[in-house]
Parts: structure tokens; C-alpha cells; sequence
């Protein structure tokens, strides 16, 4: 069975810094992209940041480039997103989250395993 | 930028068929996915490719896909499906999700 489990959030203040860690399971982790997906408190859900499966590759909602940076080691099984320059609208629970392609070819990834989520939260 | 719409809730008696609809011009071309979000918790997949059901996700729950529109339709609905379900398509965007109720 695919566990994700993330680690890492906390109370912090604005401009502060912050790195999540996911620690994967059950599958062959390099296999995969990976994601960071967010979702402020009574919000909908909002996908942050993702990687290939070397590294290689990384893409980032609008909000957080040049803030945030996704990467992963794969020998670890893990993946991480460092947070710097934190904002209080970047206050959320952070979902580590595998991509899955789907079955026919060029229609793109889906997510389909979640870890618990953690949450991070940006106040003075 | 690539946009899905949902209803922002959707109420149903115990027993009867809820129907969720999410809207997007990339429907036609690309596949459907819904998740299911209870409170608290981190969202599951319960449908996804349209139509098709993961392991352990019970066969009340159903998808279909047709032109811009995709349905998600829980038969039978019980009071522990009560939740909020988002649709996903395609570069990385969710719907805005949609309330339960089953009461």
C-alpha cells in the first residue's frame, strides 16, 4: 500500500522559512512525479509545485515561484518543498501527493495517493 | 487560465441520487477525476478516467462524461458520504469543490 507522510509544518512568522518533508512508501517512488498540493483553511484545494522523476523537470503555481523550491532524493524515498519569504496567505495544510499517468497517452497525470497533509501556519 | 465549475453545494435526502456536475472546456479532450474530502481529512480518489472506480471505493459511486460536462453520481446516498468532492482534469487545476449534505 502507497504511504505518504509529511512532516515539517509549524507556526511561523511572516518572512520566516519552513521545509516540508514527505517520506513515500509502497511503491517505487523514482517512478513517479510527485506534487505538493495546498489548501488554505475552508478553502478549495490549490497545486503548488511539482518534480520529475530525476529532478529534472519542476513547475510552480504563479503565487509561490521564486519562494518556494520542490525537490526530492530519491535514494531516501523522499521529497521536500522549502518554503522561504513566507506569507500569511501561504497559511494552508500541505499534501504531498503522487502523480499517476493516465491510461491513454496524452491525457496528462492525475493525482492519485495523499498523505495526511501538515499544516503550516504564518502569523506574528 | 483553464477554469472547472461545480455547484458549491448539493443537498439529498438518505437514499437518493446525488449529482455532481463540474464544467470545463478541456472536458471533451481530457479525462475526469473526482475526489472526496472529508472533514478533516485528506482527499481520496474515487473516481477517476471518467468512469472508473479504485480499488475499495464503493459501486454506488459512479462517473460519466459527456461534451463540457462531467457527472459524478453517488446512488443511494448515505449520511457517511457526506463531504466535499472536487473535480480534476487537466494542468494541475482543481474545481472549487462542492458540499454534500445528506440529511
Amino acid at each position: 500500500e502507497v504511504q505518504l507522510v509529511e512532516s515539517g509544518g509549524g507556526l511561523v512568522q511572516p518572512g520566516g522559512s519552513l521545509r516540508l518533508s514527505c517520506a513515500a512508501s509502497g511503491s517505487t517512488f523514482s517512478s513517479y512525479w510527485m506534487s505538493w498540493v495546498r489548501q488554505a483553511p475552508g478553502k478549495g484545494l490549490e497545486w503548488v509545485a511539482d518534480i520529475k522523476q530525476d529532478g529534472s523537470e519542476k513547475y510552480y503555481v504563479d503565487s509561490v515561484k521564486g519562494r518556494f523550491t520542490i525537490s526530492r532524493d530519491n535514494a531516501k524515498n523522499a521529497l521536500y518543498l522549502q518554503m522561504n519569504s513566507l506569507r500569511s496567505e501561504d497559511t494552508a495544510v500541505y499534501y504531498c501527493v503522487r502523480e499517476a499517468p493516465a491510461t491513454a497517452t496524452g491525457y496528462g497525470d492525475y493525482f492519485d495517493y495523499w498523505g495526511q497533509g501538515t499544516l503550516v501556519t504564518v502569523s506574528s | 487560465s483553464y477554469e472547472l465549475t461545480q455547484p458549491p453545494s448539493v443537498s439529498v435526502s438518505p437514499g437518493q441520487t446525488a449529482r455532481i456536475t463540474c464544467s470545463g472546456d478541456a472536458l471533451p479532450k481530457k479525462y475526469a477525476y473526482w475526489y472526496q474530502q472529508k472533514s478533516g481529512r485528506a482527499p481520496v480518489l474515487v473516481i477517476y478516467e471518467d468512469t472508473k472506480r479504485p480499488s475499495g471505493i464503493l459501486e454506488r459511486f459512479s462517473g460519466s462524461s459527456s461534451g463540457t460536462m462531467a457527472t459524478l453520481t453517488i446512488s443511494g446516498a448515505q449520511v457517511e458520504d457526506e463531504a466535499d468532492y472536487y473535480c480534476y482534469s487537466t494542468d494541475r487545476v482543481f474545481g472549487g469543490g462542492t458540499k454534500l449534505t445528506v440529511l
